[in-house]
């Protein structure tokens, strides 16, 4: 069965540039999650969806950061614009079951701003 | 503030050794607490805790849950080196918020 599926795997680009993050859950999954990890704050939770509705976006550091699942098989997280502090690995994460419920993690982009 | 503290934040222990990973929390109408492993990439999902004193056993690892005292313990024996990683917990609540510790880093030397 294929995994949570991201992409880019990598992507480095300068401040003040749009960047796009893509994410596959797994099929059958109703719950998708957005992570951020650095060394300094850890895993943080950024946004999920149940159903393709944002439920919780209270991690969502700023106005800078959106996200959407527009439909059950596709979700993005969108910065513009970019700054060197959103350098991070992002992570995706779907479950079935609520968030209480075992999450299955993708292998995360990693993001450079310059 | 509801939050999950792990300790020790890194650890260097021998092949063979047994080590003991620790993860508190305060979380207003606990549900369940999991346990991750994060090697190079992703977390992979460990255990998952709801009642107190049941332990849960995966080969070395095992893990119990003990509500009174509002934490957990991962035990690994006989370790070996592929147990290197970064081991994350996770507690949740009733309202469906959840909150991650920092991680506990595990070296195994040979």
């Amino acid at each position: 069965d294929a995994g949570v599926i991201q992409s880019p795997r990598h992507e480095v680009t300068e401040m003040g540039q749009e960047v796009t993050l893509r994410c596959k859950p797994i099929s059958g999954h109703d719950y998708l999650f957005w992570y951020r990890q650095t060394m300094m704050r850890g895993l943080e939770l950024l946004i999920y969806f149940n159903n393709n509705v944002p439920i919780d976006d209270s991690g969502m550091p700023e106005d800078r950061f959106s996200a959407k699942m527009p439909n059950a098989s596709f979700s993005t997280l969108k910065i513009q614009p970019s700054e060197p502090r959103d350098s991070a690995v992002y992570f995706c994460a779907s479950s079935t079951g609520g968030p209480g419920q075992p999450q299955h993690f993708g292998d995360g982009t990693r993001l450079s701003i310059l | 503030e509801d939050k999950v503290v792990q300790s020790p934040l890194s650890l260097v222990v021998h092949e063979g050794d047994t080590v003991t990973l620790n993860c508190s929390y305060e979380v207003t109408n606990f549900r369940s607490l999991l346990w991750y492993k994060q090697e190079k990439k992703a977390p992979t999902f460990l255990f998952m805790l709801t009642s107190s004193g049941i332990e849960k056993k995966s080969g070395r690892l095992s893990s119990i849950l003990d509500k009174k005292e509002l934490s957990s313990i991962l035990n690994i024996t006989a370790t070996q080196t592929g147990d290197s990683a970064i081991y994350l917990c996770a507690a949740t609540n009733t309202g469906n918020q959840f909150y991650f510790g920092t991680g506990t880093s595990l070296t195994v030397i040979p």
